[in-house]
């Protein structure tokens, strides 16, 4: 059992829809960052949280710590969001674990 | 400041050669970050250095790999006897602590 798990693997959705994405994990950790990845392209750190909610334009990152679990949605979702959305747990010592990734296909 | 540099973009090279990378980070970060990451799988942590001090370590760093922060600016990679399993995106980031956390576009190196 990995350390960091993503679901669904895969995600389809039209424009418009709300997207959701989960990561569970099972290590401690002192912060959760969601990052996303464009085919052929770089990474982008999208969030970095430690409890609660973070909000940036139509993405969402939520985390609960008791339950060791964080769900990043993308509301009114868009062609452009189409890419792997990856979850890491970051530990005080710096190292990250990382999911395996969520590739989103919005479709038009 | 441009964000995290790397520097070659593509390496390809021969099975049994050293190799060695260059990150630039941003300027005002103090963490750095070696990753690696394998087709359609996610990144894997190779090490982190804050300033000048390599504080972690991944198991996966065998004794072929050795990374330096010499001065906590620009940090480099080195692979030596180079082998096929090798063959990966070697991504760096860096960070203020935990805020501002930016990848650089990465080394794909093949190992032929």
């Amino acid at each position: 059992k990995n350390e960091v798990e993503q679901s669904p693997q895969n995600l389809t959705a039209q424009e418009g829809e709300f997207i959701t994405i989960n990561c569970s994990y099972s290590v401690g950790i002192s912060a959760l960052h969601w990052l996303q990845q464009h085919p052929g392209g770089g990474i982008v750190s999208l969030f970095m949280l430690s409890s609660g909610k973070k909000k940036h334009g139509r993405l969402i990152a939520t985390i609960n710590i008791q339950e060791k679990h964080s769900s990043l949605h993308i509301t009114a979702s868009h062609p452009r969001d189409s890419a792997v959305y990856i979850c890491a747990a970051y530990t005080n010592a710096g190292k990250s674990t990382f999911g395996d990734g969520t590739t989103l296909t919005v479709k038009p | 400041d441009t964000g995290v540099s790397q520097d070659p973009r593509h390496k390809i090279t021969k099975r049994g050669q050293n190799v060695t990378f260059r990150c630039d980070p941003i300027s005002e970060h103090n963490r750095l970050y070696w990753y690696r990451q394998t087709l359609g799988q996610g990144p894997e942590f190779l090490t982190y250095f804050q300033n000048e001090a390599q504080l972690e370590k991944s198991r996966l760093l065998s004794d072929r790999f050795s990374a330096e922060r010499p001065k906590g600016s620009f940090s480099t990679l080195e692979i030596q006897r180079t082998e096929q399993g090798d063959s990966a995106m070697y991504l760096c980031a860096s960070s203020l602590w935990q805020d501002g956390y930016t990848f650089g576009s990465g080394t794909r190196l093949t190992v032929v």
